[in-house]
């Protein structure tokens, strides 16, 4: 079965460093996310991205995050300073269409995020 | 109101018995509407896909009521493996790429 990959699966950082996530999405998907889920809380919307640009973001998703795709197979998810706050399980998630009811979501396994 | 509420359980459960969770949506105009299944620390996965006609997929069936704008899905003959959380999730509304996830609700079987 076709799977999303993600690395790492853990960072430790310290407060103020950048941090970039990677992600493998399903090959012939065309659409790529981010989404975060804080432990103990809801899983979070960051950012949707479709043909090599940003196509929604969330609130959270301010100045300080920035999203790639630097070659035909890896996505990734740079946070420039990190912050406490920002410590969580990352997901990369990837869906073939945005058609309503075909836009599923498969997700990595996750990159948990701590920062000190 | 929330946009997506779920009630957060833990419902506990006997093996074998039939357990029903219900999820309310805010936005009448969504269009999409899943249930994901959650493991304790691992990613979301896709359990079904909830239809307006109502679907079955072995011992889980979902329900879309767009007039009440909630959702539920029912899990006959529970087992151990079953015990996870359930996430309703459903797109934001004008928006194709964005869903939207309840906080869950938290099965429990037990033997």
């Amino acid at each position: 079965e076709p799977e999303v990959t993600q690395t790492p699966s853990h960072q430790v950082t310290q407060m103020g460093q950048e941090v970039i996530l990677r992600c493998v999405p399903i090959s012939n998907h065309l659409y790529f996310y981010w989404y975060r889920q804080i432990l103990g809380q809801k899983v979070e919307f960051l950012v949707s991205f479709y043909n090599n640009e940003i196509s929604e973001k969330s609130e959270i998703f301010d100045d300080q995050f920035s999203v790639e795709r630097p070659d035909g197979s890896n996505f990734t998810l740079k946070i420039r300073s990190t912050k406490l706050e920002d410590s969580a399980m990352y997901f990369c998630a990837s869906s073939e269409s945005i058609l309503s009811g075909a836009n599923v979501l498969t997700f990595g396994a996750g990159s948990r995020l701590t920062v000190l | 109101r929330k946009e997506v509420e779920q009630d957060p359980g833990p419902f506990n459960v006997p093996e074998g018995a039939t357990v029903a969770f219900n999820c309310t949506y805010s936005n009448s105009a969504s269009q999409s509407f899943f249930w994901y299944r959650q493991d304790c620390r691992k990613e979301p996965k896709l359990l079904m896909s909830v239809y307006s006609s109502g679907n079955e997929d072995g011992r889980f069936t979902a329900q879309l009521n767009r007039a009440s704008q909630y959702i539920s899905l029912l899990i006959r003959d529970s087992k151990l493996s079953d015990s996870a959380t359930y996430l309703c999730v459903v797109n934001k509304q004008d928006s194709s790429y964005k869903l939207i996830f309840g906080s869950g609700t938290r099965l429990l079987v037990r033997p």
